[in-house]
């Protein structure tokens, strides 16, 4: 059974910093990655989508990238900024699993002024 | 263009009582998902429709939930005989394809059983 960590749970940083968020997965046997951010109260907003032979994304200022044999996925953040405050999520689609996306456990993320 | 639209934005029942919870996916896209989140247990899938038909299934929780796509498009998920357990926010998604297509999500139900 495909298992989606995040670390860390939850993270603090002052505006302009750069940041890096990391999701590990256990079954390497995936079609593609993706992250999305979360705002509370609302639903879910796709940021990046990496193919299985894809090792990286890049949109504006993030970055996410795959090592799929390792089971690893990080999304960068450059000169972070308030309105990145949110909840980041990835998750996987296994193949031979149809089409559902096994979620992490998400980090939030506050960037203060 | 219109995203995922889902209602109603947000639910109070009577445990006891039956739900359905509706979402309008993204016009041309054949697949459809739902999925949970609820505290303690993350996001969690339900079912995955492709068209109107669902070859996935194994995330519904119990018998007493069901779901059906009509006209390759709008999607209602039915709880019955609702469970304080049953409180979550219900998500819906939906994509171009299958497996290798973004989903987008919709802004979500929010279910709260008494």
């Amino acid at each position: 059974k495909q298992e989606v960590t995040q670390i860390p749970a939850a993270l603090s940083v002052p505006e302009g910093e750069n940041l890096v968020l990391n999701c590990s997965f256990t079954d390497s046997a995936i079609y593609n990655l993706q992250w999305f951010r979360q705002d509370p109260g609302k639903g879910l907003t796709s940021l990046l989508l990496i193919q299985s032979s894809q090792r990286e994304q890049t949109s504006g200022r993030l970055n996410a990238s795959l090592d799929k044999s390792s089971g690893r996925s990080t999304l960068y953040i450059a000169a972070s900024q308030p309105g990145d405050s949110a909840t980041y999520l990835c998750a996987v689609i296994n193949t031979g699993t149809a089409s559902k996306l096994t979620f992490g456990t998400g980090t939030r993320l506050q960037v203060t002024l | 263009g219109a995203g995922v639209s889902q209602s109603p934005s947000n639910k109070v029942t009577e445990k006891g009582k039956d739900v359905e919870l509706r979402c309008d996916p993204i016009s041309g896209h054949t697949a459809l998902y739902w999925y949970r989140q609820s505290l303690g247990q993350g996001l969690e899938f339900l079912i995955y429709f492709q068209g109107n038909s669902a070859p996935d299934k194994s995330g519904l929780p119990s018998d007493r939930f069901s779901a059906e796509r009509t006209g390759g498009s709008v999607s209602t998920l039915t709880i019955q005989r609702t469970q304080q357990e049953d409180s979550a926010v219900y998500l819906c998604a939906s994509s171009l394809t299958g497996q290798v297509a973004t989903q987008y999500f919709g802004p979500g139900t929010r279910l709260t059983v008494l």
